[in-house]
C-alpha cells in the first residue's frame, strides 16, 4: 500500500513571495490534515478535510494561508505572502475517516526556508 | 480543551538499558492517547495508541506504554533500546469530543552504544 505522499520536500523562498505544497493521501483515505511543524515543537494542526469539505480550519491563518482538496482526493496548501515565522515542516497526513481512534498516517513533510 | 506534558526534552539512555519517555495529559473526557516516532527527515508514525479496554497497550518496535487515570500519564516503554530507536518520540491526546489530536513538544531519544 503506497503512503502518503508530499512535493516538495524541500523549498527555499524569500519573504512575501508565494508557495504551494503538494499532498496525495492513501487511497481510500477521506479525511486528509494539514500540520506545521516548527523546529522543536509538536505539530500543530491547521486545517482538516473531510472528502472535500473542511472540518476545521481555526488555526489557519487566512490572510495568508489557504488550502483546496478538490474532488477529495489530493490536496494543495498555499502560501500568499510568506514571512520569516513560515519557516516550518509542513506535514501532511490522512485517515480512512473521521473517528479521533483512527490513526494518522504521515506524508514525509515539506521542510519549507523563508530567508 | 485537552493538553500534552512531555517531560524532558532530551533523554539519554545505553544501549539495552531501559527507555522510559514520559508523558501527562489533560483532558475533560476521557481521552485517546497516542504515541508517535519521528525518524530524521521523515513523517510521523504511529507506535501505539490507547482507545478503551486494556491500559497496558503494545506497539511496534518492543514498546509499550500505560494508560493510568489516577496519574493522567501515559509513559512509553521499551525494556532495551536499540541504536535503532534513536529519534523524536511525540505524544498526543484526543478525545470523542474532538476529532484533533493534540500534540506534545516532543522528546529526543539519544541512544549511546
Amino acid at each position: 500500500e503506497a503512503g502518503v505522499a508530499q512535493s516538495p520536500r524541500y523549498k527555499i523562498i524569500e519573504k512575501r513571495q508565494s508557495v504551494a505544497f503538494w499532498c496525495n493521501p492513501i487511497s481510500g483515505h477521506a479525511t486528509l490534515y494539514w500540520y506545521q511543524q516548527i523546529l522543536g515543537q509538536g505539530p500543530k494542526l491547521l486545517i482538516q478535510f473531510q472528502n472535500n469539505g473542511v472540518v476545521d480550519d481555526s488555526q489557519l491563518p487566512k490572510d495568508r494561508f489557504s488550502a483546496e482538496r478538490l474532488k477529495g482526493v489530493d490536496s494543495t496548501l498555499k502560501i500568499q505572502p510568506a514571512k520569516l515565522e513560515d519557516s516550518a515542516v509542513y506535514l501532511c497526513a490522512s485517515s480512512l475517516d473521521l473517528q479521533s481512534t483512527d490513526t494518522q498516517y504521515f506524508g514525509p513533510g515539506t521542510r519549507l526556508t523563508v530567508l | 480543551a485537552q493538553s500534552v506534558t512531555q517531560l524532558g526534552s532530551h533523554v539519554s539512555v545505553s544501549e539495552g538499558a531501559l527507555v522510559l519517555l514520559r508523558c501527562n495529559y489533560s483532558s475533560s473526557v476521557p481521552p485517546y492517547l497516542f504515541w508517535y516516532v519521528q525518524y530524521p527527515n521523515q513523517g510521523l508514525q504511529l507506535l501505539l495508541k490507547y482507545t478503551t479496554g486494556a491500559t497496558l497497550v503494545k506497539g511496534i518496535n518492543g514498546f509499550e506504554a500505560e494508560f493510568k487515570k489516577s496519574e493522567t500519564s501515559f509513559h512509553l516503554t521499551k525494556p532495551s533500546a536499540h541504536m535503532s530507536d534513536a529519534a523524536e518520540y511525540f505524544c498526543a491526546v484526543g478525545s470523542g469530543g474532538s476529532y484533533i489530536p493534540t500534540f506534545g513538544r516532543g522528546t529526543s531519544l539519544i541512544v549511546h552504544p
